[in-house]
């Protein structure tokens, strides 16, 4: 079945310590995102990727590093400049140009929490 | 500033009734307005996506519809089930080249038996 795949669904981070989240599709979707979930709150962009190799930021990047090498995958890092990491992440992709009204398909989740 | 607001911000029912969830929104220029059902600690599902263009869209037991010259959209639970508890997010698409989504905080609902 087509779909995209977040991994791990629970990471405990420590303190000044860099944390990468998997997220991984094989819709052959162009685009991908990130999200982050947090109480009360809509979700908030931290990185896009249109195409391989190309990646931009959202309305919240700071702390956050994004890699696209490949069209299949788009890690997420936590870095330690991130003060306040705890929250639940959500990736997303979607065919971007062209098809507009295609679904926006999301990932199941991870729930990171600073220990 | 294009921003998505959704009322209630939750909502209680009995199983078998009807409910009406609510998203007004101030996105221009408006590409599309989809609304996402999420379960606890999951990613969103979607449940309908609408272009301007169309004033009701029926999924199973939901139904949504959208007014483009007021700016609402509206999600329609028929006969809810235990199962409908979860949080249920308005998405509005705003064309800018990078087709950006603006998401609502979501309306929370609890259906009880």
């Amino acid at each position: 079945d087509g779909g995209i795949t977040q991994s791990p669904k629970y990471l405990f981070r420590k303190e000044g310590q860099n944390v990468t989240l998997s997220c991984e599709q094989n819709l052959n979707h162009d685009a991908m995102y990130w999200y982050r979930q947090d109480p009360g709150q809509g979700l908030r962009l931290i990185y896009y990727s249109q195409i391989v190799n190309d990646f931009q930021k959202g309305d919240i990047a700071e702390g956050y590093s994004v890699s696209r090498e490949k069209k299949e995958s788009f890690p997420l890092t936590v870095t330690s400049a991130q003060k306040n990491p705890t929250a639940f992440y959500l990736c997303a992709s979607s065919i971007e140009k062209g098809a507009p009204n295609y679904g926006y398909t999301f990932g199941s989740g991870t729930r990171l929490t600073v220990v | 500033k294009n921003q998505v607001e959704q009322s209630p911000q939750s909502l209680i029912i009995l199983e078998g009734k009807n409910c009406t969830l609510q998203c007004n929104y101030t996105v221009s220029p408006f590409s599309n307005l989809r609304w996402y059902k999420q379960d606890t600690g999951r990613g969103p599902v979607s449940l309908t996506i609408m272009t301007f263009s169309e004033n009701t869209k029926s999924n199973g037991r939901y139904t949504a519809t959208l007014d483009a010259d007021t700016k609402q959209s509206s999600l329609h639970i028929t006969a809810s089930q235990l199962s409908d508890s979860a949080s249920y997010i308005c998405v509005v698409s705003e064309i800018s080249g990078t087709y950006k989504y603006i998401f609502g905080t979501g309306t929370r609902l609890k259906v009880l038996a």
